[in-house]
Parts: C-alpha cells; structure tokens; sequence
C-alpha cells in the first residue's frame, strides 16, 4: 500500500523568507500524481501545487515550487517570500492507479511578521 | 471559493441523535467524496460517488450513511455515533472519479466541525 509521510510537524519562517516542506512517499507504482494541498485556519482546503511522476520537471506556481526527486521519493515543496498568508498546514497527497488520493498528515507552517 | 459548500459548519450531537451533513459543489462535477479529518491523523477518505454510484466505501461503520441524490448533492446520514467520530468532515469533488490516471484535482469544501458527547 502507498504510505506519505510528512516528517515536520510544525514550521515557522520570518515573513520575506523561504522555507521548505518534506514529504516522502512510498509506492511500487511508476505512473501516479503528487500534490500539495493548503488547509488555512479557515478550513478550506485549497490545490497548491500538482506535479506529474512522468515529468522531470519540476512544477512550480508563482511562489510556491516543487523539488521532486522520483529515485528518492521525495517531493518537497518550496515556498519563496513567504507572506502572512501562507500560515496554514499543508498536506502533501499521493494519487495512482487506483484514484484515491492518499494524504500525509500535514506540517503546520506559521509566518512570522 | 472552490465552489464546494457544506452545512453545518459546526455540529454538536449526542450519541443517540440523527443528524445528517449536506455537501453542495457548483462545478459541475461528476465526482463527490467524504473525507474524515481527526487531529494529528491523515485525511481519510470515507466514500466515493460517481455519477451518483457509491464506488468507494473504505470500511466506514454503517453508523454512516452516505446518500447522493444527483451530481451536485451528497449527504453524510449519522446516527448513534460515538464520541470517537468526533472529527472535522469534509467533502470534496472532482470532474470524474479519479480511477483512472488524470489530472483531475479535488476540490474541498470548509468542512464540519462533528463534536459527539
């Protein structure tokens, strides 16, 4: 079964600043798309950023970017000038051949002015 | 606004009230989902509609019952729950159902907040 794995509880970066989010997964599957998920306090969830497993690539949205490194299994995601707004938790999610997404349990991010 | 409403946003019920959720999407999409989100746990997916058919019900107790009348309603039926099930419930949707490889993306209501006593 495909398992993600959000290893930060809880960060914090300074208003302006950049910071990094892990997420690693497990799967035996080649084909399968990546996704990071936003939770404001507001609790709607929002699409941040999705990157296909067969694009080298690196997808990226404005100010939120991915390092995805396929070998590794790794899909960390990158937020530069990181604003007030950004303070939510974020989830990173797996979706392959059977359709289901399957979530990580999410790092809480705060922004400090 | 992702175009995905549920009501209430905040339920307190006692365990041996029948409450129902309501979950509305203005997408025009074919797929709707039930997800559970307990504190520090991943998101768990509860059910699946397709087209209006169950596709998916992930070992959820029938002290939940889903109900999909058309595409754009899905209703979460609860009864005798347990404090336990006290979680925040979200219903998401998706142009299709995402069995197959595409880049379909889900789209989240703001939840409702279940307290059981």
């Amino acid at each position: 079964a495909q398992t993600v794995t959000q290893s930060q509880p809880e960060m914090s970066v300074q208003e302006a600043e950049t910071v990094t989010l892990s997420c690693t997964y497990d799967t035996s599957e080649s084909d399968y798309y990546l996704f990071w998920y936003k939770q404001p306090p507001s609790r709607q969830m929002i699409l941040v950023i999705r990157q296909e497993a067969y694009k080298q690539q690196n997808a990226t949205e404005n100010r939120f970017s991915v390092n995805f490194q396929k070998a590794a299994k790794s899909f960390s995601l990158k937020i530069s000038d990181s604003q007030l707004g950004d303070a939510a938790m974020y989830f990173c999610a797996y979706r392959g051949s059977q359709g289901n997404l399957i979530f990580g349990k999410g790092t809480k991010l705060s922004v400090k002015p | 606004e992702t175009g995905v409403t549920q009501t209430p946003r905040h339920l307190v019920m006692g365990m041996t009230n029948k409450k129902s959720l309501k979950c509305e999407q203005h997408l025009g999409h074919n797929a709707m989902y039930w997800y559970k989100q307990s504190a520090k746990k991943p998101l768990e997916l509860m059910f699946v509609y397709n087209f209006k058919e169950q596709t998916e019900n992930n070992s959820v107790p029938s002290r939940f019952s889903p109900e999909c009348p058309n595409s754009s309603h899905l209703f979460l039926h609860l009864h005798t729950l347990q404090p336990e099930d006290s979680a925040l419930y979200l219903c998401a949707s998706s142009p299709h159902y995402q069995g197959a490889l595409s880049t379909d993306t889900q789209y989240f209501g703001p939840g409702t907040r279940l307290t059981v006593l």
